[in-house]
């Protein structure tokens, strides 16, 4: 099926450390959301952005949904442990008009106390 | 954020049976859930969309009548996996739209399969 690709792949940080990752995608989207997962857990939405140019924060997280509407990124301010786990980005496609989501690869962040 | 609740959170079974999978929407009605199949260290491939009502929508590759959807109520949809091989063992995942077309989606805790 379609993937977003999302960069880096993987990232070991420094516990304070800010963390950015992207997303790219050749088609344009509507909705752009971003997840983080657990091991063997659901994603659970961090934020949701929906128009270009959008800059949304929760808390030590800050998305933007791109001007071209092809790409967004996340960063993450001032890293800590429990900041460990898959982040993906997700964009919806109304493809058929089913307004489906559309992920990405996922990005493996590791935080070193 | 909204609650989806999935059930059971893991399962196994006996190559040839048929498992059922439990998705539902505990504080919000759905009118579209998705069910998707996640590998170990890979990303969420979408498998079919589902609308209460109206039959679920497959995705390229994936056999309907494998991998049966049923969306019968706004605050549930279940997945069957029939006739169970072991290369259906997987983590499999669902998720609840919680309003029009352009909003956000929340995820069930995901359930994973091992077919022996």
């Amino acid at each position: 099926g379609q993937q977003l690709n999302q960069s880096p792949q993987s990232m070991f940080i420094q516990e304070g450390e800010d963390v950015s990752m992207n997303c790219t995608s050749s088609s344009i989207f509507n909705t752009w959301l971003w997840y983080k997962q657990d091991p063997g857990e659901g994603p659970v939405l961090l934020i949701a952005l929906y128009k270009a140019g959008e800059l949304t924060s929760n808390g030590r997280l800050t998305a933007q949904f791109g001007i071209t509407r092809k790409d967004s990124f996340l960063n993450i301010s001032a890293s800590i442990p429990s900041d460990v786990g898959i982040y993906f980005c997700a964009g919806q496609s109304t493809t058929s008009g089913t307004y489906k989501y559309i992920f990405g690869t996922g990005t493996r962040l590791k935080v070193l106390a | 954020g909204a609650v989806v609740s999935q059930h059971p959170s893991w399962v196994i079974c006996k190559s040839g049976t048929s498992v059922k999978i439990e998705c539902r929407s505990l504080d919000f009605q759905a009118t579209t859930m998705f069910w998707y199949r996640q590998f170990p260290k890979q990303s969420l491939m979408l498998m079919a969309t589902s609308n209460e009502g109206s039959k679920a929508t497959y995705e390229q590759g994936v056999e309907k009548d494998k991998f049966l959807i049923n969306h019968a109520s706004l605050t549930l949809s279940t997945l069957t996996v029939t006739s169970a091989h072991p290369e259906d063992s997987s983590f499999y995942i669902c998720s609840a739209r919680v309003g029009p077309s352009w909003t956000e989606a929340f995820f069930g805790q995901g359930t994973r399969l091992t077919v022996v």
